[in-house]
This record gives structure tokens, C-alpha cells and sequence, in this order.
């Protein structure tokens, strides 16, 4: 069955509007989640690292203010794409961290955000 | 610092053919090797890994070898299906499984009937 969870998995909304994308562990508790932006025919970048109750790890180039992260609990983190544009839509997957360092992570199916 | 480089695509075969697609990598130390795939409109599934050199990774009749002193973990499978049409990541890890990945481009492959 599913591991990972990940919510909505589209949306569409106009520019300027602020756009919630929740990922959930559904099998156990996860200290460390992903998030990745995957453009047309492209590979997966990542963006940031999630710590459940710390700050996330951002890649470099990717704008902390525009990609809001937060992982408040063990089995749900959310990434908030603020005052959304064109620009911004893509196709956007969170992965989970395996319950033990030796097993690979998780993805969700992905949410393509497309802003008009 | 750690790259994953892919042959580019799109790959397109028929159906039984031999397949092989080529990975390569630039890591410090001993990564884990990772072949995912994603089908149109979804998410990455894993598809097989391997932890330490010379190591096969192998399932649904894809296998990929961790070859150190080539830096490389070509992916092949034997006779291709419709089925097997996708995009394949070849990614690794640089710390452990569950650490954070770094992705090849991606190959699109294409099966014909």
C-alpha cells in the first residue's frame, strides 16, 4: 500500500494566489521529508529538506520566502508556494526519508500546480 | 561535487527488445546507486538499488550492476514490454538510502507493439 501521501494533486488558481501542498507519512513517523519541482521532460530538482520541528534546509537558488516548509509534526509536512505565478507552476513531489538509514525513500504521486 | 549523468532519450524500442540504459556518477566517498521510474502524470516508484560496489540490483527483470571502478550503473532488461514505457531516474545518495538525492536527467523509453 501507499506510504506516502501527498495532497491535492492538481490545482489551478490564478496568479497571486497562495497554494498549500501537504505531504503525509502514512506508515510511520518521519523525522526527514523532500520536496522536489520537476519541470516538463526534466529531472527532479530538489528544493528543500524538511527536519520535523526544525527550520528546513533550502537548496541554493531556492527563495526561503516564496517556498514556505513546514513540518510541524512526524507524519505531515507542507509546502506553501506564496503569491504563486506563472513561473511557479510545475509539478512538485515530497519524498519521505525510510524509517531506518538503510532504506530508500518514499515518494508521493506529485502535485501539478498550474497558475493562469 | 556529486553528479548523475543518462544517456539522453527518448529511447524508442520494440517490443522484446534488449534494453540498456546508461548511468554514470561522480560521488566522494561510497554512494547508493538507485534506478527509479515514474509513469506519465505520477510520482517516482523505485525500481532496484544497490549499496556497495559490485552489488545487482534487480526486479520486475530489470538489473543494474554497481561498477566502482567504472562509475557506472547501466540499467538493462532483457525483452521489453508496452508496459515498461516510462521515464527512468537514475539517482544516489551520497550519505545512506534515506538521505538526500541527487537525480540523473532522466530517459524517457518508449515500447512499441
Amino acid at each position: 500500500g501507499a506510504v506516502v501521501s501527498q495532497h491535492p494533486s492538481r490545482v489551478i488558481c490564478k496568479s497571486g494566489t497562495s497554494v498549500k501542498i501537504e505531504c503525509r507519512s502514512l506508515d510511520f513517523q518521519a523525522t526527514t521529508m523532500f520536496w522536489y519541482r520537476q519541470f516538463p521532460k526534466k529531472s527532479l530538482m530538489l528544493m528543500a529538506t524538511s527536519n520535523e520541528g526544525s527550520k528546513a534546509t533550502y537548496e541554493q537558488g531556492v527563495e526561503k520566502d516564496k517556498f514556505l516548509i513546514n513540518h510541524a509534526s512526524l507524519t505531515l509536512s507542507t509546502l506553501t508556494v506564496t503569491s504563486a505565478h506563472p513561473e511557479d507552476s510545475s509539478f512538485y513531489i515530497c519524498s519521505v526519508s525510510g524509517q531506518h538509514s538503510n532504506q530508500p525513500q518514499h515518494f508521493g504521486d506529485g502535485t501539478r500546480l498550474s497558475i493562469l | 561535487g556529486n553528479s548523475v549523468t543518462q544517456m539522453e532519450g527518448p529511447v524508442t524500442l520494440s517490443e522484446e527488445a534488449f534494453l540498456t540504459i546508461n548511468c554514470t556518477y561522480t560521488a566522494t566517498g561510497y554512494p547508493s546507486l538507485f534506478w527509479y521510474v515514474q509513469y506519465p502524470g505520477e510520482g517516482l516508484q523505485l525500481l532496484l538499488k544497490a549499496t556497495k560496489a559490485d552489488d545487482k540490483g534487480s526486479n520486475k527483470g530489470f538489473e543494474a550492476t554497481y561498477r566502482k571502478e567504472t562509475t557506472s550503473f547501466h540499467l538493462e532488461k532483457g525483452s521489453v514490454q508496452v508496459s515498461d514505457s516510462a521515464v527512468y531516474f537514475c539517482a544516489l545518495s551520497d550519505n545512506n538510502q534515506g538521505g538526500k538525492l541527487i537525480f540523473g536527467q532522466g530517459t524517457e523509453l518508449s515500447v512499441k507493439p
